[in-house]
């Protein structure tokens, strides 16, 4: 399974765009790229999930340049209650394989 | 979105005894659940994958006969802590994956159950 690279933590302020990057360079052929959220003593939380390019849904966008190499989670005008851990995953898709988690990003978003 | 649950939430016990944590999907059938342990301030680690019917998958340094994983039907998984220490205080979360899942890997995690040995 490709393993991620990810800032320890980042901060922002209310309002602003976040974008937080994720290194996978040994990413394979068929492997999806996930981000999952998790508030302390939670489980985390589905946030999206692509392939190429770019995909965009309800909270977030995920955009994936074309060697797949890397991949950035782009929430938009975030608030408090965005301060969380943001984890990037890769892995395969269908009914092979398992999520490996990473280190993780802390986001701490300041009022 | 699919839900998963655990029961309990929160579990107390003394050290030698053992402690059964269970796992459901509620409104999907899971072919598939994994178990995750998660210390404070640290990332999620797998422990073990269970497919329904059959034995868990455990990870490397994982003992299988101190967390004993069953998966006897589509919507239930447990994980058994047996003899527990207090080193094995920790969260654990399961997840799972849907049957006749398509292109993607999606796992559907529960709210975890916080482990502490006395």
């Amino acid at each position: 399974l490709a393993k991620t690279t990810q800032p320890i933590s980042m901060d922002s302020y209310e309002g602003q765009e976040v974008n937080i990057t994720c290194s996978h360079n040994n990413i394979a052929t068929n492997d999806y790229i996930t981000w999952y959220q998790q508030f302390p003593s939670q489980g985390p939380r589905f946030i999206i999930q692509g392939y190429k390019t770019k995909v965009t849904n309800e909270v977030a966008s995920l955009f994936i340049p074309a060697d797949r190499k890397s991949s950035t989670l782009s929430l938009p005008r975030v608030s408090l209650s965005d301060t969380a851990v943001y984890y990037c995953l890769v892995g395969l898709g269908g009914s092979q394989g398992n999520l490996i988690f990473g280190k993780g990003t802390k986001l701490s978003v300041k009022p | 979105g699919a839900v998963v649950s655990q029961h309990p939430s929160r579990v107390i016990c003394k050290s030698g005894t053992s402690v059964k944590i269970e796992c459901r999907s509620l409104d999907f059938q899971a072919t598939t659940m994994f178990w995750y342990r998660q210390f404070p301030k640290q990332s999620l680690m797998l422990m073990a994958t269970s497919n329904e019917g059959s034995k868990a998958t455990y990870e490397q340094g994982v003992e299988k006969d101190k967390f004993l994983i069953n998966h006897a039907s589509l919507t239930l998984s447990t994980l058994t802590v047996t003899s527990a220490h207090p080193e094995d205080s920790s969260f654990y979360i399961c997840s799972a994956r849907s049957a006749g899942t398509g292109d993607y890997n999606e796992q559907f995690f529960g709210p975890g159950t916080r482990l502490t040995v006395l």
